[in-house]
This record gives structure tokens, C-alpha cells and sequence, in this order.
């Protein structure tokens, strides 16, 4: 079955520390991968995706991630956290045939940065 | 970027009601958007895929009679909570694909609405 592991449920990071937030995923094929951000009371805001190419992604708000064939893995990173990083995250997968109507995601890591 | 809007986001009833929820694409049209059920602390669980001018696709184990959706334009999708309950309570969002984009198109959210059954 289709499926996507986010090991850490919650992350402490001071700011200004690198942040890691990992994902794997467990699929027939590669899928559409995604990172999405959610703060409190919000929808979702799409950081970045991968579809296909350079495995090394950059999205938005000084993140990027790296897909992994070989470990089923598409880990979030930041050099350098800000307070206003503190959200949830959620990895995301969807089936690359049909498009990616159907999101997987994710149970999420919450994250809190210490000033 | 495109926008997705519901309303209402908060939302309080009383147990036996039906609440109604709307999911609007502001500047694009949505052929196709999704609705999303979100416990507290918990991952997005998709309901329904909601197709214009036709019946929605509801996922294993949501009662298509409890949750009515109804799609009547390409830019409004709506989400009625059926003779609501407490277990009902929840965080339901939905989503939306620019009908116009290609097949790998970004998928837009709405902020949520927060249903609370008393």
C-alpha cells in the first residue's frame, strides 16, 4: 500500500540552527513528491515538489529537498531557521499517472523554534 | 499565486443540524477540488474529489450520505455535513487544481474551516 513516513512528530531547533525534516515513502514507483507548510488554523502552502530531474529541489522560504530513489526518501532541509518557520509540515506524495489529484501525506512534524 | 477560499472558517452547531461549508477558487477555475478532513494533530485524510457538472468520488469509508458534495460551478464546491454530530468535529479543507494548468499544475488550498458539533 501506498504510504508516507515521517518519522520525527515534533522537532526543536533553535534559530538560526539547520533544520532537517525527513520523509519516506513507500510506493510502486516514484511518485509526485511534495512539501507543504501549515500554520496554526491555516490551510496548507505548497513549499516545494519534485517531479522529475534534478533530485536536489529548491521552493520557497529558503528551503530545499533531495529525493533519494535508493532510499525511498525526500528529506526537507533549511541552513538556517527563522522563529517564523514554527508550523507543521507535511510530506506528500501523489501517483505520477492520472496527474496528482490524489495527495497522500504524511502524519507531519511539528516544528518549534527556540529564540 | 492562485487563491482558494472557504467559508465559513469557524464554524459552531448544535448535534442533528446540517452545516455547509463552501470552497471558492477566487481567480481561476477548478474542474476538479478536493475536500480534506483534519483531526487535531493528525495528517489530511481526502474525503471526496468533487467534479463539476457531475457526482463526487468519495474514498473508502466516508459516508456519502453524511457528507454531501456538490459542485455546480467551475468555481464553487460545497461540503454539507449531514445531521452533524460531535464526532463530526473536525478541521475540513479542501483543495483545487487551475483547470487551465497543465497536468502537473500546483494544487491550491483553502485556509480550512473548523466545525465544531455540540
Amino acid at each position: 500500500a501506498q504510504s508516507v513516513t515521517q518519522p520525527d512528530i515534533h522537532i526543536t531547533v533553535s534559530e538560526g540552527a539547520s533544520l532537517e525534516l525527513r520523509c519516506n515513502y513507500s510506493y510502486g514507483a516514484t511518485p509526485y513528491l511534495f512539501w507543504y507548510v501549515q500554520s496554526p488554523g491555516q490551510g496548507l502552502q505548497l513549499l516545494l515538489k519534485y517531479f522529475s530531474g534534478d533530485t536536489l529541489v529548491q521552493g520557497i522560504k529558503g528551503f530545499e529537498a533531495e529525493f533519494k530513489r535508493s532510499q525511498s526518501s525526500f528529506n526537507l532541509r533549511k541552513p538556517s531557521v527563522h522563529w517564523s518557520d514554527a508550523a507543521e509540515y507535511f510530506c506528500a506524495v501523489a501517483p505520477i499517472s492520472g496527474g496528482y489529484n490524489k495527495l497522500i501525506f504524511g502524519a507531519g512534524t511539528r516544528l518549534a523554534v527556540h529564540p | 499565486g492562485a487563491v482558494v477560499s472557504q467559508h465559513p472558517s469557524w464554524v459552531i452547531c448544535k448535534s442533528g443540524t446540517s452545516v455547509k461549508i463552501e470552497c471558492r477558487s477566487l481567480d481561476f477555475q477548478a474542474t476538479t477540488m478536493f475536500w480534506y478532513r483534519q483531526f487535531p494533530k493528525q495528517s489530511l485524510m481526502l474525503m471526496a474529489t468533487s467534479n463539476e457538472g457531475s457526482k463526487a468520488t468519495y474514498e473508502q469509508g466516508v459516508e456519502k450520505d453524511k457528507f454531501l458534495i456538490n459542485h455546480a460551478s467551475l468555481t464553487l464546491s460545497t461540503l454539507t455535513v449531514t445531521s452533524a454530530h460531535p464526532e463530526d468535529s473536525s478541521f475540513y479543507i479542501c483543495s483545487a487544481r487551475d483547470a487551465g494548468s497543465a497536468n502537473t499544475g500546483e494544487l491550491f488550498f483553502g485556509e480550512g474551516s473548523r466545525l465544531t458539533v455540540l
